[in-house]
């Protein structure tokens, strides 16, 4: 049971690049989140789903999009890279409305130069 | 918008004092407040949650306080240790979707030997 995983776990793009952060978790939970947590402003909500088939923005969508693939996975894509996009990415899941905790992968560290 | 504010953003205590974290609220429907550990590196970890229906919980050398009319909890933790030492965050769910959470900014943790 390896709960919640991100992929890769470190990223170095050039400004204008593009590409995907993928998650995955094996706890059949319904909902799935991507944060972003920068120095000082403590964890933001990027976009979140809340079944399968459902997707909605959050805090910071802005530069982002998401796809909820199928129950397991939720992926996170940056279509052209910008150095503001630096940051370190979590996905999280939990059940629905059973006011259960978060888990979180390990994260992502997203480097744009 | 939601709002969870958090102070202080920074304490030092002694080994084996005390050290109290406080978080305010600004949705008058939540009716969950989980407490999460960072440690430099890792992902944030469910420490103890708390759910409007009670006024305190408590685990081992950890509690939390909630006071639903003031929108205000509270985390103490007592006799810490070294390994006490991270970043906490408190977070409240919201009245739009309660699998969605604010967190507040963090309060970085040092207990000095």
């Amino acid at each position: 049971n390896a709960g919640v995983t991100q992929t890769p776990k470190f990223q170095v793009l050039k400004t204008g690049q593009s590409m995907t952060l993928q998650c995955a978790q094996d706890m059949n939970h319904n909902s799935m989140y991507w944060y972003r947590q920068d120095p000082g402003m403590g964890l933001r909500l990027i976009y979140y789903s809340a079944s399968e088939g459902t997707t909605d923005k959050g805090e910071v969508p802005n530069g982002y999009n998401v796809s909820r693939l199928n129950k397991r996975e939720f992926s996170l894509r940056l279509e052209s890279a910008a150095p503001s996009q630096t940051s370190v990415y979590f996905c999280a899941s939990t059940n629905r409305g059973s006011n259960q905790p978060q888990h979180f992968g390990d994260g992502t560290r997203l480097s744009i130069l | 918008g939601e709002n969870v504010e958090q102070h202080p953003s920074t304490l030092s205590v002694q080994e084996g004092d005390s050290a109290v974290i406080k978080c305010t609220y600004s949705d008058s429907a939540s009716n969950y407040f989980p407490w999460y550990k960072q440690e430099l590196g890792k992902r944030p970890q469910l420490i103890i949650d708390i759910r409007s229906n009670v006024g305190e919980k408590k685990d081992q050398r950890i509690a939390v306080t909630l006071n639903k009319t003031a929108k205000h909890f509270s985390l103490h933790i007592t006799e810490t240790q070294p390994e006490d030492s991270a970043v906490y965050f408190c977070a409240a769910n919201t009245k739009t979707s309660y699998d969605k959470v604010i967190f507040g900014p963090g309060t970085s943790l040092s207990v000095i030997p």
